[in-house]
Formats: structure tokens, sequence, C-alpha cells
């Protein structure tokens, strides 16, 4: 099992540009999220999805947008780069939360910089 | 809302002696507690968690952490450190009365055990 993978490792941005962050896991989890991770920050919640076809907004959602259109696949989109989101970002997976099984399963992360 | 605070940035300790990471959280509902640690340039991993019962939860790599619900903390600890132990550790915790499942990570302490 590769368990949660995210593509791509790193990548760099201009200002304006847009891109999506692409993250799978095989552990047949219901629920997928994605994270930024910024220095003094700690993680801050972007967005989660608890099934396929649907998804709620986290802390941080501005200027991002997700869509799970298959269960095992949680895209993150960023229309117009920006440089505050130059950040690392980390996708995390678990079964059904509220089950007391919700351990995440992190991703190794994507770093962006945005120019 | 819900809130976690990790008073210290950093914590030092030499090998073999504990080791003591301190989590407060604040929630209106009724808390799960997790811990998490991340290495250099990785993702999160799984420590323990506190969902209910037993104020102390025993968790990998001889890691605990006790639940204490009148001081509103969930401090991590570990009888006696090794250097292997040394990276960023994370308190997280989400109200599971909330309706949601959104996580609250604490901004994070770097344990750096000296040999």
């Amino acid at each position: 099992n590769a368990g949660v993978t995210q593509t791509p490792k790193f990548r760099v941005l201009k200002t304006g540009q847009s891109m999506t962050l692409l993250c799978a896991q095989d552990m047949n989890h219901e629920y997928m999220y994605w994270y930024r991770q910024d220095p003094g920050m700690g993680l801050r919640l972007i967005h989660y999805s608890v099934g396929e076809g649907t998804t709620a907004k986290g802390e941080v959602p501005d200027g991002y947008n997700v869509s799970r259109l298959k269960k095992q696949n949680f895209l993150l989109g960023l229309e117009s780069a920006a440089p505050s989101q130059t950040s690392v970002y980390f996708c995390a997976s678990s079964h059904h939360a509220g089950t007391g099984e919700e351990t995440q399963y992190f991703g190794p992360g994507t770093r962006l910089l945005v120019l | 809302a819900q809130s976690v605070a990790q008073p210290e940035d950093q914590v030092n300790v030499a090998e073999g002696n504990p080791l003591t990471v301190k989590c407060t959280y604040s929630v209106s509902g009724n808390p799960y507690l997790f811990w998490y640690v991340q290495y250099p340039n990785r993702g999160l991993q799984f420590l323990l968690k506190y969902i209910t019962g037993d104020n102390l939860v025993k968790g990998s790599y001889g890691f605990e952490a006790e639940f204490n619900k009148s001081q509103t903390s969930f401090h991590l600890k570990k009888p006696s450190a090794l250097v292997s132990d040394s990276a960023l550790y994370f308190c997280a915790v989400r109200d599971a009365t909330s309706g949601t499942y959104k996580y609250i990570f604490g901004t994070g302490t770097r344990l750096k055990v000296l040999a």
C-alpha cells in the first residue's frame, strides 16, 4: 500500500497562475483533508471532504477550491496564485470520523512557492 | 470556537530523562484529542489519541498522554527520552459535538533530545 500520495512534490508559480494539487489514497478512507503548514502557524485546515462528491470549508478556505469526484482522490485548486499561498500543503485521510477511528494519515507534502 | 495552545516552541531534554510536551485546549463541547509527530521533510505521523475512556492513553514509541478535563490539558510524556525522539510535535483537537469534522492543530513544539 502506498498510503497517501501527493503530486507534485514541489512547484514554483508566478502570481496569478493556476494549478491543481492531487492527493490520492489507497486505504478506502471516507474522509480526506487539505492543510497548509506555515512557520509559527502549525497546520491549518483548508477544506475537507466526508465522502465522494461532498466538500466543506475549513479554517482558511479563501483562494482555494476542492473537488472529490472519486473516493480515492481529493484535488486542491488555486485559481489565481498569490505570494501568501506560499506554503507546504499536506493532504490527509481517515476512516469515518465519529466512529472513534479517526486517525489521520498524512501525505509527504507539496512545497509551493509563489513568486 | 475551538483552539489549541502549545506554549513552548522548543523543549530540550537530555537523553534518558523524562520528557513532557504541553498542550491545552478549548472547545465548547466534547473534545477528541490527538498527538502527531513530524520528522524533517516528512508528513505527520499519528502518535496517540483520546476519544473516551481511560484518561491515560498510551501510544506509539513509548509515548503516553493524560487527558485532564478540569485543566483542559493533554500533555504528552515519555519516561525516558531518546535522541531519535527529536522532532516536531503537534497537538490537535476536534469538538465531537460540533457536527463538523474540523481539526484544529497547535503551532507545534520542537523537541530536542541531547545525547
